[in-house]
């Protein structure tokens, strides 16, 4: 069965540069979720989108910007990178009927 | 806001043994959860539970949604080496399946000795 994919899976960006992640919920899937974990943290929530419309919106910092397009995907757009947002950053979908979210393997971003 | 403990924080078991954790709120919640994270990997759904009182087995894993809405446990039977990893408890706050997010607890972390 198709899952949830995560692009790129590393990434590894200079402090002050910018960085796009980019997530594929799994087909008719219409709510994305976006987390991120720091080393040894658990996964913190950071926004949310429902059928092409940001639906949440929990810890994100005002430098990073998400959207959903048409097709359901969703980039994670992170400007002016600072040392701290180095983590996995992580995508979750799932069907406005169902509450079980699945996600997918990450993206490793390490700025430096 | 919700936050959700987990207890414990971690756990080494010999092989074959059997695991319980369990997962705590202050606030009710819908849904229950569980994950399981391996290193650098997405979290992977184990289980799902739905309403107060019910207990739902997936394979060796059984976990039950506590009647006050604020607990759950999940039980692991005869443990094998590839049951090592985090165990996350993961929380739907509200009726609104539209825009909550899910709120996770801290995780449990489990080795386990051959």
């Amino acid at each position: 069965a198709a899952g949830v994919i995560q692009s790129p899976r590393h990434l590894i960006k200079e402090k002050r540069e910018t960085a796009t992640l980019k997530c594929y919920p799994i087909p008719r899937h219409d709510t994305v979720y976006w987390y991120q974990q720091g080393p040894g943290q658990d996964p913190q929530f950071l926004i949310s989108f429902y059928e092409k419309m940001q639906s949440d919106k929990g810890s994100i910092p005002d430098r990073f910007s998400a959207q959903q397009f048409s097709d359901y995907h969703s980039e994670l757009n992170m400007s002016s990178l600072e040392l701290g947002d180095s983590a996995l950053y992580f995508c979750a979908s799932k069907f406005r009927l169902n509450t079980e979210a699945f996600f997918g393997q990450g993206t490793r971003l390490t700025v430096v | 806001g919700q936050q959700l403990n987990q207890s414990p924080q971690s756990m080494f078991i010999q092989e074959g043994e059997d695991v319980s954790m369990n997962c705590t709120s202050s606030s009710i919640f819908n849904t229950w959860l569980w994950y399981k994270q391996d290193p650098g990997e997405g979290p992977v759904l184990l289980i799902a539970l739905y309403k107060a009182g019910e207990l739902t087995s997936n394979g060796r894993l059984t976990a039950q949604f506590g009647i006050t809405r604020k607990d759950s446990f999940l039980n692991i039977s005869a443990s094998i080496p590839s049951d090592v990893g985090i165990y996350f408890c993961a929380g739907q706050p509200t009726d609104n399946p539209y825009g909550q997010n899910f709120v996770f607890g801290p995780g449990t972390r489990l080795s386990v000795l051959p």
